[in-house]
């Protein structure tokens, strides 16, 4: 069980409205990575954060927008949803920014669906 | 930039051996990735290659050549629970934020 938790774990909006996912790092991870994943494609990296602070972006709109607290949860929020937007949301929290190997781990993923 | 190709989908049958193979261009290279994600769940951590060559674990061995740009994942005595997508990633910069693949669906035959 990797404790990465995200909610909620579906989502249904329509286009225009606004949406927040939550995602809870595992225990002393400081890094938090969002992933957007389209049925039957590959995730696409959004954002990352380490220790409160955007550490890199993804070709993404600024209507994707992100947030890390303190205890290093961190929240995607993404205004004026589009129907492109319906996809698999992930999160995924390492020790440190560093690739080192099996240092990240995924939580099981929103789904939103836009209509 | 960086761009990942892998095939879209393979059928293999059961106690069978499958290639799964993964091409690469990057503009730097920090290693590369394979994960294993089943069907509404998250993408689970298989290896890590930096270096050339071979690297075992138990049925599942992932190879690297960085002068070919190219990878791929062996899975051997293949079993039902294989059915999965496999996702080849490589970092975007010399940090954990990764570029996927568009993932390798493989379905694993009685």
């Amino acid at each position: 069980e990797t404790g990465v938790t995200q909610s909620p774990t579906h989502l249904i909006k329509t286009r225009g409205q606004q949406v927040t996912l939550r995602c809870s790092s595992q225990s002393g991870h400081n890094t938090v990575s969002w992933y957007q994943q389209a049925l039957g494609q590959g995730p696409q990296f959004i954002f990352q954060y380490y220790r409160e602070e955007e550490n890199g972006r993804g070709n993404f709109p600024p209507r994707f927008s992100g947030l890390q607290f303190p205890n290093y949860s961190s929240e995607l929020n993404v205004n004026a949803l589009e129907l492109d937007d319906s996809a698999l949301y992930l999160c995924a929290s390492s020790l440190d920014p560093a690739p080192t190997t099996d240092t990240q781990y995924f939580g099981p993923g929103t789904r939103l669906t836009v209509l | 930039g960086q761009n990942i190709d892998q095939p879209t989908e393979m059928t293999a049958t059961e106690g069978a051996i499958v290639q799964i193979n993964c091409t690469y261009q990057t503009s730097g290279f920090n290693g590369l990735f394979w994960y294993q994600q089943h069907a509404g769940e998250a993408p689970t951590f298989l290896s890590y290659n930096v270096l050339d060559g071979l690297e075992e674990k138990g049925r599942f061995s992932s190879f690297l050549s960085r002068s070919k740009g190219y990878s791929y994942l062996l899975l051997k005595e293949l079993q039902m629970k294989d059915s999965a997508s496999y996702l080849c990633a490589v970092p975007i910069n010399a940090g954990n934020m990764l570029t996927f693949g568009g993932g390798t669906r493989l379905m694993v035959k009685p």
